[in-house]
């Protein structure tokens, strides 16, 4: 089945303590996203990957980061978590034709920082 | 930065009735695409429209891109319980930093049985 995967799909964890969320794909897709989504602010994203190493900051990059060392996987690397990265995080990949980039998501990933 | 609005924020309705709703912005946008999100799930897409002017259906689900390629409507005839959910508009455009990526805050439907 094609599909986007993260884990975990919750977490909490306290202020400080390192934490990587998982994303991979399966559908050879070129293109892949992070978004975080907040109540009345939507989703907002947070990084991006064109290709294999090959990654640019979305809208909310700071306090993140991202590598693409496989086409499959892309996952987000919170070094130093604060309260306000508790938010509903979604991974996205899009196949990238030249019209457009139609996003699959991954089902969320719920992370709390106390 | 490229902005997306979306009205009405929340919408209810009886099962039956007709409803459209709107996803405007002051930027161009390249495509725009309708997605509809489920509670503890991610959004799924609906469709993408790509020329100024494209009116799109899925089942009851009719699509428009604006001429000027700034709007989008989503208007949905019989509405069915079903249809319940939060409706994401997402515009894809290019700027000066490359590309462009912007989400609608959503329109949240209800539609009662």
């Amino acid at each position: 089945e094609a599909q986007v995967t993260q884990n975990p799909r919750y977490l909490i964890t306290v202020t400080g303590k390192k934490l990587t969320v998982t994303c991979s794909q399966n559908m050879n897709h070129e293109y892949m996203s992070w978004y975080r989504q907040d109540p009345g602010l939507g989703l907002r994203q947070i990084y991006y990957s064109m290709n294999v190493e090959v990654t640019d900051k979305g809208d909310v990059p700071e306090g993140y980061k991202v590598s693409r060392k496989e086409k499959r996987n892309f996952p987000l690397i919170l070094e130093s978590p604060s309260p306000n990265q508790t938010s509903l995080y979604f991974c996205a990949s899009s196949p990238s034709t030249i019209s457009s980039y139609e996003q699959y998501f991954g089902p969320g990933t719920r992370l709390t920082v106390t | 930065t490229q902005l997306l609005e979306q009205s009405p924020q929340f919408l209810s309705i009886q099962e039956g009735e007709n409803l459209t709703v709107y996803c405007n912005s002051s930027s161009v946008f390249s495509s725009l695409q309708w997605y509809r999100q489920e509670p503890g799930e991610g959004p799924v897409l609906l469709v993408t429209v790509v020329t100024g002017g494209e009116v799109k259906k899925l089942k009851r689900l009719t699509f428009q891109f604006g001429d000027a390629r700034k709007d989008s409507s989503l208007h949905i005839t019989a509405a069915q319980p079903g249809d319940t959910g939060l409706y994401l508009c997402a515009g894809e455009g290019w700027d000066n930093y490359g590309q462009n990526f912007v989400f609608g805050p959503g329109t949240r439907l209800s539609v009662l049985p």
